[in-house]
């Protein structure tokens, strides 16, 4: 199977600039989230989908916006981008949505706001 | 506020002994507890989990105990290899509560001297 794939893996963006980030799960999963991972606060939860519709959102401005697509594939959106953005975002995928199952995450993609 | 801490950032062993990475958490309401291992740029990848109805999961050279009166997990790793130098990171969840988003702790660098 498949692991989770994360494009693209490295960006450069400019301060104010929007970009739009892609994952696509593991084959069968139904749950996307999203992490973000900065040298200062470790990793952090940005939201989860579940079959389109976000079931969870961290505590993150709403510049920071996704979407998951009918194939279970998700997309996930910085507007006005700033450099504190900078950072490894990361994807992981779940089968289910019964409580205790393992996520498993892509390679992430490396966001730099210059 | 740090709901899942990791108060060593790093750990030297020798291969063949024994690593020992602990995790403290301070929501009541975690009941599902992960442990990832994480290489420079890529993504963590999943090592072992356990339900708080239990107290021990094995697989392999990797065992999680969890005490549940202390807020406590631990992971031993028997016996070291050097590709388990990495950064270990514990996670935990609510899933009982309807809540599969991952607080993470701030990680333990993990080294295995040869």
């Amino acid at each position: 199977k498949a692991g989770v794939t994360q494009t693209p893996r490295y960006l450069i963006k400019t301060r104010g600039q929007q970009v739009t980030l892609s994952c696509s799960p593991i084959s069968g999963h139904r749950s996307v989230s999203w992490y973000q991972q900065t040298p200062g606060q470790g990793l952090q939860f940005l939201f989860e989908y579940f079959s389109e519709t976000q079931r969870n959102k961290g505590n993150f401005p709403g510049r920071f916006s996704g979407r998951q697509f009918s194939n279970s594939r998700s997309e996930m959106n910085v507007s006005t981008l700033e450099l504190g953005d900078s950072a490894l975002y990361l994807c992981a995928s779940r089968g289910g949505l019964q409580g205790g199952t393992a996520a498993f995450f892509g390679q992430g993609t490396r966001l730099t706001v210059v | 506020d740090q709901q899942v801490k990791q108060n060593s950032p790093s750990l030297s062993v020798q291969e063949g002994r024994i690593s020992i990475l602990n995790c403290d958490y301070t929501n009541s309401m975690f009941d599902y507890f992960l442990w990832y291992k994480k290489y420079p740029a890529e993504g963590p990848t999943f090592l072992i989990s356990i339900s708080s109805i239990k107290d021990k999961n094995e697989d392999g050279r990797f065992t999680v105990f969890l005490n549940k009166s202390a807020k406590h997990l631990s992971l031993h790793i028997v016996p070291s290899q050097p590709g388990d130098s990495a950064v270990y990171f514990c996670a935990a969840s609510a899933p009982s509560f309807g809540n599969e988003k991952l607080t993470f702790g701030t990680g333990t660098r993990l080294t295995i001297i040869p």
